[in-house]
């Protein structure tokens, strides 16, 4: 079975500054995918960023990177230069090849001016 | 920028009710999902469709859940009849497992309100 845990239930950053969400993850599988999920107040759920098991490099999408340690098995997303826009609720998530999503409880990012 | 809809983005029912829940996935994309999240909690998957099939579903998807195709474009989920527990926001999702497998698209959620 895969488990997805955020420890975070709440982050405060500035503006402009970095921020690190915390994932780890547990699974007995050797091929899967982590994602970053993004849930504004709205409710959608914006797919950020993606993972997989075999990448060699982290992830990285504009402002968002993946910092994947395998032998840890921890998944963090980290924002550069976090704007006012990031409020919302990141989730975590992995998945088993083409199969399901097993997503973490998230955590609450409060970006103040 | 192709995206997956659904609709209704709300629905107020009373309990015992049928609901039907209706999503368009992406075009070309192969295998189909439901997802539920109950306020304040974690995305929960309920089930996944593939070649015209369930391919894989929850606990949660229980005899109470169906799924269908019923033609190229729409994929539905039908809860038959509701209970206070089925109040959440669920999620359509589609991929196309090829390029990033497991990569979703989801759709904008639909909120069902059972009263």
């Amino acid at each position: 079975a895969q488990k997805i845990t955020q420890t975070q239930p709440g982050m405060f950053v500035q503006e402009k500054e970095a921020v690190t969400l915390d994932c780890t993850y547990d699974t007995s599988d050797q091929s899967y995918g982590l994602f970053w999920y993004k849930q504004p107040s709205s409710g959608e759920m914006i797919f950020l960023i993606y993972q997989g098991s075999y990448d060699e490099q982290n992830a990285t999408e504009g402002r968002y990177s993946l910092n994947f340690q395998k032998a840890r098995k921890s998944a963090n997303l980290v924002i550069s230069a976090s704007q006012l826009g990031d409020s919302a609720m990141y989730f975590c998530a992995m998945s088993r090849g083409y199969s399901t999503l097993t997503f973490g409880k998230g955590t609450m990012l409060l970006v103040s001016p | 920028e192709p995206e997956v809809t659904q609709t209704p983005s709300h629905q107020v029912t009373q309990m015992g009710q049928e609901v039907i829940l209706r999503c368009v996935p992406i075009s070309n994309h192969l295998y189909f999902y439901w997802y539920r999240q109950i306020l304040g909690q974690k995305v929960e998957f309920l089930v996944s469709f593939y070649n015209n099939e369930i391919s894989e579903k929850s606990e949660i998807f229980d005899d109470q859940f169906s799924v269908e195709r019923p033609d190229g474009s729409n994929f539905t989920l039908k809860i038959r009849s509701t209970k206070l527990e089925d109040s959440a926001m669920y999620f359509c999702a589609s991929s196309a497992g090829t390029v990033s497998p497991g990569e979703l698209f989801f759709g904008e959620g639909s909120r069902l309100t059972v009263l």
